[in-house]
């Protein structure tokens, strides 16, 4: 079945620095790609809508410049946390849609932890 | 999207069938009924969807209210490793929309 990698699965930064997080979809093409953030016992929130070829929507409240949001081929997203703090310590995950409508399900990768220190 | 109310949490021994209720008394004649859960330390995993008939799968089976104001997620013979939070989100039929989470149930599955 289809598969979304992500990696890397865990991740520890200094304060200030940046980290990048890929999302692959393994066997087929994803022309959009959703990021999403899960602290500890909460529920997923959308952070943005990444677009192959085209800037990124972003939900109301992330910030922008600092989550950056690369989607520069049909089966890779990648996400930069810029000068991440330690509130940006997360847990990180991407998805891509199974098919071209809201009939195909979603393909989850297995998120990043990220934890900044 | 239409707003869906799970129970916060619900226990199972194993082995035995688990029943997973849903209400979503405002969705829409277009709106599909999605199943997704996660476990501890991994990303959610699609487990079923349906529109107004009955569906099952080799996961589950998913049953829908006649109105479509409620379903339930069965889980015909609980394993302690479908102890995960079960999330119930409706998805309108048209365009690629990203999936919004609620809070979901989450299940224990004792041995």
């Amino acid at each position: 079945g289809a598969v979304v990698s992500q990696h890397p699965s865990w991740v520890i930064c200094k304060s200030g620095t940046s980290v990048k997080i890929e999302c692959r979809s393994l066997d087929f093409q994803a022309t959009t790609m959703f990021w999403y953030r899960q602290f500890p016992k909460q529920s997923l929130m959308l952070m943005a809508t990444s677009n192959e070829g085209s800037k990124a929507t972003y939900e109301q409240g992330v910030e922008k410049d600092k989550f950056l949001i690369n989607h520069a081929s049909l089966t890779l997203s990648t996400l930069t946390v810029t000068s991440a703090h330690p509130e940006d310590s997360s847990f990180y995950i991407c998805s891509a849609p199974g098919g071209a409508h809201n009939n195909s399900p979603l393909h989850f990768g297995n998120g990043t932890r990220l934890t900044v220190t | 999207d239409a707003k869906t109310t799970q129970p916060n949490s619900m226990e199972s021994n194993e082995e035995e069938p688990v029943h997973l209720p849903c209400n979503h008394s405002t969705i829409s004649g277009t709106d599909y009924i999605h199943w997704y859960r996660q476990l501890p330390s991994q990303g959610p995993e699609y487990v079923i969807h349906g529109l107004t008939s009955n569906v099952n799968n080799r996961m589950a089976s998913l049953a829908i209210a006649e109105d479509r104001k409620s379903s339930t997620l069965i889980l015909h013979r609980a394993t302690l490793r479908d102890a995960a939070v079960y999330y119930c989100i409706l998805r309108v039929l048209s365009g690629n929309t990203p999936l919004v989470f609620g809070k979901g149930t989450r299940l224990s599955v004792i041995a």
